[in-house]
């Protein structure tokens, strides 16, 4: 599947690095989400961006930072994250804020 | 807020036995109810979906029933196959929130 593609798959970092993830949907969807996947918990909705617009923030902390350039792009930029932000984070796209989503392959982050 | 309790959290049948996995959602706006398939290692994928005005819809094998009074609404699978082995995801979507709220998961082992 080529719909919705993030980069990268497997990323290890320090909690001093920043780093950034990237989401790509050709799939002419207009709304993006940034999911974070840990074991043993359900999707955690972190961010929506709907034609551009942050419309979600999920209580995220603030080392957490997004970026939509425009409805095709998503980054999640990351800066001092600490050992239990390590999880699968999953981008996600559907049409227009409508029900039905569409996830990426994830980005498995490992944060010692 | 919205919260969506599925169980259970582990289903091991035997090759040809039917599976079954249940949900149940709170805020009752909720109108959308699509079940994702995510295999090891790769990202959720839509399998079946049903809306509010609708009691049950099946496509092959799998079908999804929806009880609006009781609040839940569950999946079946009929006739498992070991490429059915995966965690399987309910989920709940409000309109007026916008937002797609997940299950815990069930991961569904089946024994050739």
């Amino acid at each position: 599947e080529t719909g919705v593609t993030q980069t990268p798959r497997h990323l290890v970092m320090g909690m001093t690095n920043k780093k950034s993830l990237k989401c790509e949907q050709h799939l002419g969807h207009n709304a993006m989400y940034w999911y974070k996947q840990s074991a043993k918990k359900p999707l955690e909705l972190m961010f929506v961006y709907n034609f551009k617009e942050q419309t979600e923030n999920n209580s995220v902390p603030s080392r957490f930072s997004p970026e939509c350039p425009n409805s095709s792009h998503l980054f999640l930029h990351l800066h001092t994250l600490q050992p239990e932000d390590s999880a699968l984070y999953l981008c996600a796209s559907s049409p227009s804020g409508e029900e039905t989503q569409y996830f990426g392959p994830g980005t498995r982050l490992l944060v010692l | 807020g919205e919260n969506v309790e599925q169980h259970p959290s582990t289903l091991s049948v035997q090759e040809g036995d039917s599976a079954v996995i249940k949900c149940t959602y709170s805020d009752s706006a909720s109108n959308y109810f699509p079940w994702y398939k995510q295999e090891l290692g790769k990202r959720p994928q839509l399998i079946i979906d049903i809306r509010s005005n609708v009691g049950e819809k099946k496509d092959q094998r799998i079908a999804v029933t929806l009880n609006k009074t009781a609040k839940h609404f569950s999946l079946h699978i009929t006739e498992t196959q070991p490429e059915d082995s995966a965690v399987y995801f309910c989920a709940a979507h409000t309109s007026n929130t916008g937002k797609l709220i997940f299950g815990q998961g069930t991961t569904l082992q089946v024994k050739p």
